[in-house]
């Protein structure tokens, strides 16, 4: 079946700018996470939603950087005024019902932040 | 502080030679422990995980691995590696009390092959 889908799969942007990034997830799973992968800070989880509730923003690296999930299925993750440092690889993954059960990872949107 | 280690940032081992990779972690508690191959451009992969019961696992691509509480350990074992083998390998974890639903991953260990 399909699997986690991400877009764009790369995203240029200039400093200063807003940036949306997109994850669906594999159909009927209810956990979905966010993860930036990055060469200085290696994996790093950002924010984690249960349906469309989101218990877990720990996370977020400031008030830049926000995240909505609707229908229970396709999450958006939004950078606003963009930095240098915000350049990373977006990881998205999803789960059957979060806890300790499998995430399966989407192939990650590369954000680079000229 | 609550932490996994993975001690080696970057191994090379000849094909068809044997392979171990390190994972220590430090929690109150044994959490849920995980091992993820990430290929060069790609997403992360499942190879292996341990919940509880038997500590040693098998995974996918012939990989498998032990996990011995009194040495907080969970390193993973190959008996002979193959070129495609070459990868990115993190090891996780998951605490095991619900409200804490995230991965923490190691910093990852570089694998390269060599003929």
């Amino acid at each position: 079946g399909a699997g986690v889908s991400q877009s764009p799969s790369n995203k240029v942007t200039e400093k200063g700018k807003d940036v949306e990034l997109r994850c669906d997830p594999i159909s009927g799973h209810t956990a979905l996470y966010w993860y930036r992968q990055s060469l200085g800070q290696g994996l790093e989880f950002l924010i984690y939603f249960q349906g469309n509730s989101a218990p877990d923003k720990s996370g977020l690296p400031s008030d830049r950087f926000s995240a909505e999930r609707t229908g229970g299925s396709v999450s958006t993750l939004t950078i606003q005024r963009t930095q240098q440092e915000d350049s990373a690889v977006y990881l998205c993954a999803s789960s059957f019902w979060g806890g300790a059960s499998e995430q399966y990872f989407g192939p990650g949107t590369r954000l680079t932040v000229t | 502080a609550q932490s996994v280690t993975q001690p080696d940032i970057h191994i090379t081992v000849s094909e068809g030679a044997s392979l171990e990779l390190r994972c220590n972690y430090s929690y109150g508690a044994t959490p849920y422990l995980f091992w993820y191959v990430q290929s060069p451009g790609q997403g992360l992969q499942l190879l292996l995980k341990y919940f509880s019961g038997d500590t040693l696992v098998q995974g996918i691509k012939g990989f498998e691995a032990e996990f011995k509480r009194s040495q907080s350990s969970f390193n993973l074992r190959k008996p002979s590696v193959h070129w495609s083998d070459a990868a990115e390998y993190f090891c996780a974890v998951v605490l095991t009390n619900f409200g804490n639903e995230k991965l923490t991953f190691g910093t990852g260990t570089r694998l390269t092959i060599i003929p």
